[in-house]
């Protein structure tokens, strides 16, 4: 079964709003990133959070992580038509966290 | 520049004809695994490879085959494909002696099987 479950599966939003996606996961983690992906094109790993960590900030983006909620969520400020994209998370779990479970996805569409 | 290739890059192959996707990364990372993409399935790990000659299974196996030979190369072969394995096909690396657990990702490789 899915360790990361996204939601929305789908977002469209204007240029220049937040967009907020969020993730829940079932088990305990070493840590979760997020990546994105352009249409077809090999995942961008864009922020990894550990399990001790609440939240960090890289850019635009903010990640926020309740580790007793098992969820996380991705806020990308003040988006751009380049932002449109599918974005992924990614759990590596405490044993092996290497290996990366993802989600299926959010697709994020950034309207001019 | 760091990179995972991959190639072919497009393939369209017909049923039991074996052929192999070749990945190779430059970034010296131990770790090395294969995933698909399919609609509304997100990606799913096929196999995975700690190190050189260290292989295991991921959630999705059957039908593939891998082996790491060398660090820098992982191929995965598919000895007779069906038309279930049409997908887009990406390969990742890291490195976990670094703690690093950021995947580095291939542009991929979209296999159609008729």
């Amino acid at each position: 079964s899915q360790q990361g479950e996204e939601d929305p599966q789908a977002l469209s939003i204007q240029e220049g709003e937040n967009a907020t996606m969020n993730c829940s996961y079932k088990t305990s983690i070493n840590n979760l990133q997020w990546y994105r992906q352009n249409s077809g094109r090999g995942l961008v790993h864009l922020i990894l959070i550990r399990s001790n960590e609440r939240e960090k900030h890289s850019g635009r983006l903010r990640v926020t992580l309740d580790t007793s909620k098992k969820s996380s969520s991705l806020l990308i400020t003040a988006s751009r038509a380049a932002d449109t994209a599918s974005y992924f998370c990614a759990t590596a779990l405490i044993q092996g966290a290497q290996k990366l479970v993802f989600g299926q996805g959010t697709r994020l569409t950034i309207n001019p | 520049e760091a990179q995972v290739t991959q190639n072919p890059r497009y393939l369209i192959t017909v049923t039991g004809k074996k052929l192999t996707v070749t990945c190779s990364q430059n970034m010296n990372h131990e770790y090395m695994s294969w995933y698909r993409q399919d609609p509304g399935l997100g990606l799913r790990q096929i196999y995975y490879s700690m190190n050189v000659e260290v292989t295991d299974k991921g959630d999705v196996p059957e039908g593939y085959k891998v082996s790491r030979k060398e660090k820098r190369n992982f191929p995965l072969i598919l000895e007779s494909p069906s038309p279930n394995q049409t997908s887009l096909y990406f390969c990742a690396s890291s490195s976990w002696l670094s703690s690093s657990y950021e995947q580095y990702f291939g542009p991929g490789t979209r296999l159609t099987v008729t």
